[in-house]
């Protein structure tokens, strides 16, 4: 198993512009999430997913969207990038949403010019 | 004040030593994370715990629901236990994982 995948690991926008950042899992797991993670702060909550077609807001949703049509995906756009975006982006997964072990991806660390 | 602390922010140790991060919250919670952070990113998990103590290896955690904290601790130190340590609680209002800011630990040769 690959566990939760993350692409790209690196990217350099500039202010403006768009993109997306793509999370796979391949355990079948329910519940998804996207956090972001800033310096002398906990990893932050932006988007999660509790099954395919399902979403919901975390704690810093403006700026980003998601959207969950298979279990195994779940990406999420950056739809107009500012420099407050700068950070690194992780996407979990678990069994479902609770008390369940968290798999997280490697992280991709994005930069906004 | 953060729903989730931890402490030390920051700890330097020698090869061999023991080594304890302590974790405190004050959410009602139905269970605790310890991950760890490596240098260069990806985020594994070590513990899930909701009472009790946890062994895995040379790492223990333990948790104490009445006093809402929960301590990490390392025997026998080693340099590639370097990294950063996290705590999450899933719970609180919104019934989500909120993390700690995290431990660095630094274990010197």
């Amino acid at each position: 198993n690959a566990g939760v995948t993350q692409t790209p690991k690196f990217q350099v926008l500039k202010t403006g512009q768009s993109m997306t950042l793509q999370c796979a899992q391949d355990m079948n797991h329910e519940y998804m999430s996207w956090y972001r993670q800033d310096p002398g702060m906990g990893l932050r909550l932006i988007h999660y997913s509790v099954g395919a077609g399902i979403t919901d807001q975390g704690e810093v949703p403006n700026g980003y969207n998601v959207s969950r049509s298979t279990t195994e995906d779940f990406p999420l756009r950056l739809l107009s990038a500012a420099p407050s975006q700068t950070s690194v982006y992780f996407c979990a997964s678990s069994y479902a949403r609770g008390s369940y072990e968290q798999y997280f991806g490697p992280g991709t660390r994005l930069t906004v010019t | 004040k953060n729903e989730v602390e931890q402490s030390p922010q920051n700890l330097t140790a020698q090869e061999g030593e023991f080594i304890t991060i302590n974790c405190s919250y004050s959410v009602g919670i139905s269970a605790l994370h310890w991950l760890q952070q490596h240098p260069g990113g990806g985020i594994v998990s070590l513990f899930m715990l909701s009472s009790g103590k946890k062994k895995h290896g040379r790492l223990i955690a333990t948790i104490n629901i009445q006093e809402k904290h929960s301590s990490l601790h390392i025997t026998a130190s080693h340099p590639r236990d370097s990294a950063v340590y996290i705590c999450a609680v899933f719970g609180g209002a919104t019934n989500k994982l909120i993390f700690g800011t995290g431990t660095l630990l630094a274990v010197q040769p």
